[in-house]
């Protein structure tokens, strides 16, 4: 398969600071770049998305900047709470998604 | 349904076994796929049906691993001849084909299997 591969595997980040997740991507023909979120015992669910005609996208506190010529993209959370605590999946793909190994994220309180 | 349903919820089987995995998409969504989440892995594809289009079988493992959808409604996820390496979390996601690039998948709970 296609492989996008995600970094770091796990990180820790203060109550209130930034988290970033970084990803990248082998195929060119991916059109559409999502990023999950998923809790323990959950399935994954759908956080942002962005296409590579656009650089950056943002919705509240999570921004996705996109690198098309060097085929790279991550994932910034702002302001970064306990909530926040969860895994996350960069992904690329057109009729199909492929997913990365995914980042284990924990903030402290 | 309001969202993707899948059953069981968990299955113990013993190794050799056959076990089928069910999901019900959300009504009128086109696209069903299916992804093995081994513990602490990444999402793994399967297989994705879209319409009356013939699956995209290209993620499965082995010949032991099949799946069916009848139309745009249930898919079955079978797996024959169960292996230890066969424990995982299945999960299956469903979309509207033309907004798969504004909303994305629905994921269910997945179903969590454990081959002993």
């Amino acid at each position: 398969q296609q492989q996008v591969k995600q970094s770091p595997q796990s990180l820790i980040v203060q109550k209130g600071g930034i988290s970033i997740i970084n990803c990248a991507y082998e195929n060119t023909a991916f059109d559409y770049f999502p990023w999950y979120q998923q809790f323990p015992g959950k399935g994954p669910a759908l956080l942002i998305a962005i296409r590579p005609d656009v650089s950056e996208k943002k919705e509240g506190r999570f921004t996705i900047s996109f690198n098309k010529s060097a085929k790279q993209f991550s994932l910034h959370i702002m302001d970064s709470q306990p909530g926040d605590s969860a895994t996350y999946f960069c992904a690329g793909g057109d009729d199909k998604i492929i997913f990365g190994k995914g980042t284990r994220l924990h903030i402290l309180p | 349904g309001a969202g993707v349903s899948q059953s069981p919820s968990n299955k113990v089987t013993e190794k050799g076994k056959d076990v089928e995995l069910r999901c019900d998409p959300i009504s009128g969504h086109t696209a069903l796929y299916w992804y093995r989440q081994r513990l602490g892995q990444g999402l793994e594809f399967l297989i994705y049906f879209q319409g009356n289009s013939a699956p995209d079988k290209s993620g499965l493992p082995s010949d032991r691993f099949s799946a069916e959808r009848t139309g745009e409604s249930v898919s079955t996820l079978t797996i024959q001849r169960t292996q230890q390496e066969d424990s995982a979390v299945y999960l299956c996601a469903s979309s509207l084909e033309w907004a798969l690039a504004n909303y994305g998948y629905t994921f269910g709970s997945g179903t969590r299997l454990t081959v002993v």
